[in-house]
């Protein structure tokens, strides 16, 4: 199973500052295909998860540009250029290459 | 718009049987792999089993092997899953979610699984 490691578990952030969040995986994700099944979820205070990027850098449907995705192999990072309000919650990020598919533990991102 | 409503959840006895459902609209579900992520309260997500768009492949996490059934009828847009000799730790808000091939791109609201006596 390829355990993913996300750092920090908290962060909290001023708002219009930015954030970082870092993913770690025990092995590397580059699927037989080519393809980086990694994935980054947002989660707010009672809702289900919503997918912000895919394979490492590419924001999904309606996602904000302030949320940007890089890395390579077994090292990656979310970004957001300036933390607004509604972007509190939980971020998780998620490796789809092998399975079974696992999880980071979730940062949780708060405003200061 | 992308739709997935999961039923099913509910109290279960330690050792019982519960089926979970899951009804698709706004996309054509039959060429989509479908899965099933659970939360337990207060904690992280847990990937639980996926299925393919056929319903001819199946995979599932350690934990619930033999225990849980995945399945699909896409003649009705639904997902299941069919869990049996529930346990304590098997407690949680289980989501269905769609797969595009590498990510989990819509999730429903979640469907409560409580197992207690």
């Amino acid at each position: 199973e390829i355990v993913m490691t996300q750092t920090p578990l908290s962060s909290p952030v001023t708002l219009g500052q930015p954030a970082s969040i870092s993913c770690r995986s025990s092995q590397s994700l580059v699927h037989s295909d080519g393809n980086t099944y990694l994935s980054w979820l947002q989660q707010r205070p009672g809702q289900p998860p919503r997918l912000l990027i895919y394979k490492i850098s590419n924001r999904f449907s309606g996602v904000p540009d302030r949320f940007s995705g890089s890395g390579a192999g077994t090292d990656f990072t979310l970004k957001i250029s300036r933390v607004e309000a509604e972007d509190v919650g939980v971020y998780y990020c998620m490796q789809a290459t092998q399975f079974p598919y696992t999880f980071g533990q979730g940062t949780k991102l708060e405003i200061k | 718009d992308v739709q997935l409503v999961e039923s099913g959840g509910g109290l279960v006895q330690p050792g019982g049987s519960l089926r979970l459902s899951c009804v698709a609209s706004g996309f054509t579900f039959s060429i989509y792999a479908m899965n099933w992520v659970r939360q337990a309260p207060g904690k992280g997500l847990e990937w639980v089993s996926v299925i393919t768009n056929s319903g001819g492949s199946t995979s599932y996490t350690d934990s619930v092997k033999g225990r849980f059934t995945i399945s699909r009828d896409n003649s009705k847009n639904t997902l299941y899953l069919q869990m049996g000799s529930l346990r304590a730790e098997d407690t949680a808000v289980y989501y269905c979610a769609r797969e595009p091939t590498g990510t989990l791109d819509h999730w429903g609201q979640g469907a409560l699984v409580t197992v207690s006596s």
